[in-house]
């Protein structure tokens, strides 16, 4: 079965700080891994996805299939990183569906 | 175009009721996904459809719930017999899907359903 795990509820860092999100994976092949957002009062939004080898908004996400990890990392959290995060895997085709983790809390203070 | 939308943004019901949730997909999008959110937890799937069909149900998606994409355009949910375990947010997500991985799915703001 597939799973994702996001092991922290809450993360709570300052300003400039260095920030990881974690996010570890089941799933017997190789799935399509995003990240999604979900600021204060607005919808879920995608943030980045693995295959595109993006950097949004300052933050990357490497792939780590040994581990099964697809951690997200940016250097210098600011305020409005404030938000809630979810890692999320769907079938390497593409056609189906999202399995999303619990999602982290991140709340960058001054 | 706005985005997703979903009507109600709330619903309160008794417990035992009906109730039906809408959702339009950004316009030119073939792909249209449901999603249940409860507290604490990330969006689970329940049910996707490509155009009017409905391709996957998940097992979440008891007999009392069912959903239709009529036309492949909007789509309903409903929920018969509401039980309170049914309180969550719903949520609907469309794609423009070009059978290809990686396709990015746009959610809408949700229906929140409280069932008494």
């Amino acid at each position: 079965a597939q799973r994702v795990t996001q092991p922290e509820k809450l993360l709570s860092v300052f300003k400039g700080a260095p920030v990881e999100l974690k996010c570890n994976y089941s799933y017997s092949g190789s799935p399509e891994l995003f990240w999604y957002v979900q600021y204060s009062r607005q919808r879920l939004q995608l943030l980045l996805r693995h295959i595109s080898r993006e950097s949004i908004k300052g933050f990357t996400a490497d792939l780590n299939k040994g581990e099964t990890s697809f951690h997200l990392k940016k250097p210098f959290a600011q305020e409005e990183d404030s938000a809630m995060y979810y890692c999320a895997l769907s079938p390497p085709s593409g056609y189906s569906t999202l399995t999303f983790g619990k999602g982290t809390m991140l709340l960058v203070s001054p | 175009d706005t985005g997703v939308s979903q009507n109600p943004r709330h619903k309160i019901t008794k417990r035992g009721q009906n109730v039906t949730f809408r959702c339009d997909p950004i316009s030119e999008h073939n792909r249209l996904y449901w999603y249940r959110q409860t507290l604490g937890q990330g969006p689970e799937f329940l049910t996707y459809f490509q155009n009017e069909a409905q391709l996957e149900k998940s097992r979440l998606l008891s007999d009392r719930f069912s959903a239709e994409r009529p036309k492949g355009s909007f789509s309903t949910l409903e929920i018969q017999r509401t039980e309170q375990g049914d309180s969550a947010m719903y949520l609907c997500a469309s794609s423009l899907t070009r059978d290809r991985p990686g396709d990015t799915q746009y959610f809408g703001p949700g229906t929140r359903l409280t069932v008494l």
